[in-house]
């Protein structure tokens, strides 16, 4: 398998444009996840999906983050508009029981709003 | 509010001797810790975890330790190698079976040939 794959793997953007962060999980896996790495705060939990439902959003920094996961091999993290405090790198991760902790990760995008 | 604390950012060990990677938390409901390594450019892969009716978990070289009265966890690295260098990330999930993993910031980790 592939493994998580995330694209793209860069983003340079400015300030209030909108940005699509994409995730394809690995095959077979039913929960999904969405983290922000940041110096400050570490990695930080965003969003997670289980069979592509939201489970648990209490991450998202604000209204002008979502995320969807219309089937199972796709999903998105949008910010829009986006703000220069956003320059994180985004990392979505896959795994594959619900109880299961061992979550996979994709490589990343680094998000650059200027 | 950090649930999860590392408190050295960075620690700097030679070949062949022990790296002591230490993690302390707040949450008495976590009850599931893991390690996570990241190198440059990847995302984190799993390292090793240990459940909270353990103290000790080994697996080659890494042995995860758990003090649950003193809510604090390390790594233990032996012999270390240069391709030990990355980052460390220390993770714990409550109780009750989520999925919710929350990360301390992480140590990087570095050992000189």
């Amino acid at each position: 398998d592939a493994g998580v794959i995330q694209s793209p793997r860069h983003e340079v953007t400015e300030m209030g444009q909108e940005v699509t962060l994409r995730c394809k999980p690995i095959s077979g896996h039913n929960s999904l996840f969405w983290y922000r790495q940041t110096m400050m705060r570490g990695l930080e939990l965003l969003i997670y999906f289980n069979n592509n439902v939201p489970i648990d959003d209490s991450g998202m920094p604000e209204d002008r983050f979502s995320a969807k996961m219309p089937n199972a091999s796709f999903s998105t993290l949008k910010i829009q508009p986006s703000e220069p405090r956003d320059s994180a790198v985004y990392f979505c991760a896959s795994s594959f029981a619900r109880d299961s902790t061992e979550a996979f990760f994709g490589q990343g995008t680094r998000l650059t709003v200027v | 509010d950090q649930q999860v604390k590392q408190n050295s950012p960075s620690l700097s060990v030679q070949e062949g001797r022990i790296s002591i990677l230490n993690c302390d938390y707040t949450n008495s409901m976590f009850d599931y810790f893991l390690w996570y390594k990241k190198y440059p450019a990847e995302g984190p892969t799993f390292l090793i975890s240990i459940s909270s009716i353990k103290d000790k978990n080994e697996d080659g070289r890494f042995t995860v330790f758990l003090n649950k009265s003193a809510k604090h966890l390390s790594l233990h690295i032996v012999p270390s190698q240069p391709g030990d260098s990355a980052v460390y990330f220390c993770a714990a999930r409550k109780q009750g079976g989520s999925e919710k993993l929350v990360f301390g910031k992480g140590t990087k980790l570095t050992v000189n040939p």
